[in-house]
């Protein structure tokens, strides 16, 4: 397996444009998590899925936020509109819950965005 | 509610030295713990986790469920140590398990 796909690896936006991160899980993993990294509050849980359902959102930071998973292969994070203070590393993990099983979570190589 | 604390934001060890990075948790159940790397711009990657007792790349960690610890050691560093390495609880929230993240310690081994 190729392990967590992410694209674009780099982003560079202006301020006010939509930003759309995509996200390809493992295959077989069942849950889904999407954390953003900054130097200033390290590593935040923004939202995660299990079986394609959204779980927890409470960190996702404001509306200009969301998150989507159609399938079991592919989740998008979206900025609308996007802001300076969203410039940050944005991380895609993946994970197989299931009960007995270790849970550790796989992540993807992270997208750099930056918003000008 | 589960916590982690990693209560140094920053390491610095000579090359060859011992180095511990500390992580204390809260958690009311029986814990899973994680230990994970990231190196210079990379991905997160899984150094090791409770359940094995595995060394990996020299480095251990015993979770001690007295002192609520689980503290990652090695008895000497090298250069290529240097990195971010940030221990993770895995429990229950609400309905299902997630993981959760201390704010991460940056290991640096100087020559």
């Amino acid at each position: 397996d190729a392990g967590v796909i992410q694209s674009p690896r780099h982003e560079v936006t202006e301020m006010g444009q939509e930003v759309t991160l995509r996200c390809k899980p493992i295959s077989g993993h069942n849950s889904l998590f999407w954390y953003r990294q900054t130097m200033m509050r390290g590593l935040e849980l923004l939202i995660y899925f299990n079986n394609n359902v959204p779980i927890d959102d409470s960190g996702m930071p404001e509306d200009r936020f969301s998150a989507k998973m159609p399938n079991a292969s592919f989740s998008t994070l979206k900025i609308q509109p996007s802001e300076p203070r969203d410039s940050a590393v944005y991380f895609c993990a993946s994970s197989l819950a299931q009960a007995g099983r270790s849970y550790e979570q796989y992540f993807g190589p992270g997208t750099r965005l930056t918003v000008t | 509610a589960q916590r982690v604390t990693q209560p140094e934001k920053l390491l610095s060890v000579f090359k060859g030295a011992p180095v511990e990075l500390k992580c204390n948790y809260s958690y009311s159940g029986s814990p899973e713990l994680f230990w994970y790397v990231q190196y210079s711009r990379q991905r997160l990657q899984l150094l090791l986790r409770h359940i094995s007792r595995e060394s990996i790349k020299g480095f251990t960690a015993d979770l001690n469920k007295g002192e609520t610890s689980f503290h990652l050691k090695k008895p000497f560093a090298q250069e290529e140590d240097s990195a971010m390495y940030y221990c993770a609880l895995s429990g229950l929230s609400g309905s299902a398990r997630q993981l959760t993240f201390g704010s991460g310690t940056q290991l640096t081994v100087l020559p």
